[in-house]
């Protein structure tokens, strides 16, 4: 079965340092994975995905992840965090296996906080 | 492109109650996924729709839960009895005409969602 998890349920930053929220996939075969970021009381909104082309993906608002087999992770980055990223982000993988239709498997979530 | 709409925004019901919730796609949009959203908890799928069938239903789905799309167009969730249990947002995501395989591949577009609060 397919699974992420993501590492630290909150993260707190400075106005303009790195901003680094970690995510680990768990599929015995090659995943599609996606990146939401929530704001409070609204839908989801997709930063970026990994399709199994580019490793490297840039997504909106300066946000990046790099897709890495080797260690089974998809961590998200942003060089320099803006007080408007505070949010909660997502993790997902496409459950597209077994039958099922494309359905998104989510991790618990990271809130991330910015301080000024 | 309205993106997706979700009615209503809140509901408060009492325990015992039924309630209906509506979702409306992006309109060329024919898969149609619910999701459940407990507090500090991402989504959980509940079900998912191309066109008018319902093609996948999860375990969390229980007997007092109930969804349509009837024309292909818009969709209802419908709990029965609520409970306690069922306070959380509901949430709606639609994605385009694909080849089956390909689905996966592409971004779900969420609507706001449906805050219930069973008392």
């Amino acid at each position: 079965a397919q699974s992420v998890t993501q590492l630290g349920s909150h993260v707190s930053v400075s106005e303009g340092a790195l901003v680094l929220l970690r995510c680990n996939y768990s599929s015995s075969v090659p995943p599609y994975l996606f990146w939401y970021v929530q704001y409070p009381n609204q839908g989801l909104q997709l930063l970026l995905k990994y399709t199994s082309a580019a490793t490297l993906l840039k997504g909106i608002n300066d946000f990046e992840a790099e897709f890495k087999k080797s260690d089974t992770s998809f961590h998200l980055t942003k060089p320099s965090a803006h007080m408007s990223d505070a949010a909660e982000y997502f993790c997902a993988v496409s459950d597209i296996y077994g039958g099922s239709q494309g359905n998104l498997i989510f991790g618990k979530g990271t809130k991330l906080s910015v301080k000024p | 492109d309205t993106g997706v709409s979700q009615n209503p925004r809140h509901k408060i019901t009492k325990r015992g109650q039924n309630v209906t919730f509506r979702c409306d796609p992006i309109s060329e949009h024919n898969r149609l996924y619910w999701y459940r959203q407990t507090l500090g908890q991402g989504p959980e799928f509940l079900t998912y729709f191309q066109n008018e069938a319902q093609l996948e239903k999860s375990r969390l789905l229980s007997d007092r839960f109930s969804a349509e799309r009837p024309k292909g167009s818009f969709s209802t969730l419908e709990i029965q009895r609520t409970e306690q249990g069922d306070s959380a947002m509901y949430l709606c995501a639609s994605t385009g005409n694909l080849p089956p395989g390909l689905a996966g591949r592409h971004e779900q577009f969420f609507g706001p969602g449906t805050r219930l609060t069973v008392l």
